[in-house]
């Protein structure tokens, strides 16, 4: 049971280009988010799945993409790398109304 | 709108000098506080949930309280393991079932042997 794995862990990006995170969970959790996490901030909530095939906005989700096509897994797009996308983006997976449970990380550097 | 502020941003103790960490929360209707603990370069880690004002939980060398403005995470006698941020969040609104949780920035926590 390897829980909640994000792949990949580091990844340098240039100005416009794009890539894909990948987030998967072997809990048969139903509801999956992305967040990203930076200084000062805190965590906060790019997108969010209730389940196979549904993706819904969270607080920013500009210049992101997320897909669900599968229930185990979801997929973080960026389309157009821009530095302000900087970040460390998490995965979380949960059961109706219990604690979300958090991948490892990918750390993710936009020059 | 739904805030969380976490008090002191960092905090620095000797091994075996207890102390407590902050969690203020403003929300519309709680429905769930989490503490969570996160090491350097990991994700973050669950720790307690609490529902209701008076209610606490305990883990090992951790109590989690909580009132109607605000919770703490009582750590007692720290051993330098304990070094992590400790991260608070509410729960703000549920959609379909999935949870709006809004994170404080975090208390990180340094324990000197």
């Amino acid at each position: 049971n390897a829980g909640v794995t994000q792949t990949p862990k580091f990844r340098v990006l240039k100005t416009g280009q794009s890539m894909t995170l990948l987030c998967a969970q072997d809990m048969n959790h139903e509801y999956m988010y992305w967040y990203r996490q930076d200084p000062g901030m805190g965590l906060r909530l790019i997108h969010y799945s209730v389940g196979e095939g549904t993706t819904a906005k969270g607080e920013v989700p500009d210049g992101y993409n997320v897909s669900r096509l599968k229930k185990q897994n979801f997929l973080l797009g960026l389309e157009s790398a821009a530095p302000s996308q900087t970040s460390v983006y998490f995965c979380a997976s949960t059961n109706r109304v219990n604690e979300q449970y958090f991948g490892p990380g990918t750390r993710l550097t936009v020059t | 709108e739904d805030q969380v502020t976490q008090s002191p941003e960092a905090l620095r103790l000797q091994e075996g000098e207890s102390s407590s960490l902050n969690c203020s929360y403003t929300v519309s209707g709680l429905r769930g506080l989490f503490w969570y603990r996160q090491d350097p370069g990991k994700g973050p880690e669950f720790l307690f949930t609490l529902y209701s004002a008076g209610e606490e939980k305990e883990k090992e060398r951790l109590k989690a309280t909580l009132t109607k403005k605000e919770s703490f995470l009582h750590i007692t006698a720290p051993k330098p393991e304990d070094s992590a941020t400790y991260l608070c969040a509410v729960r703000s609104y549920v959609i379909q079932g999935a949870q709006k949780l809004v994170f404080g920035q975090g208390t990180r926590l340094t324990i000197n042997p």
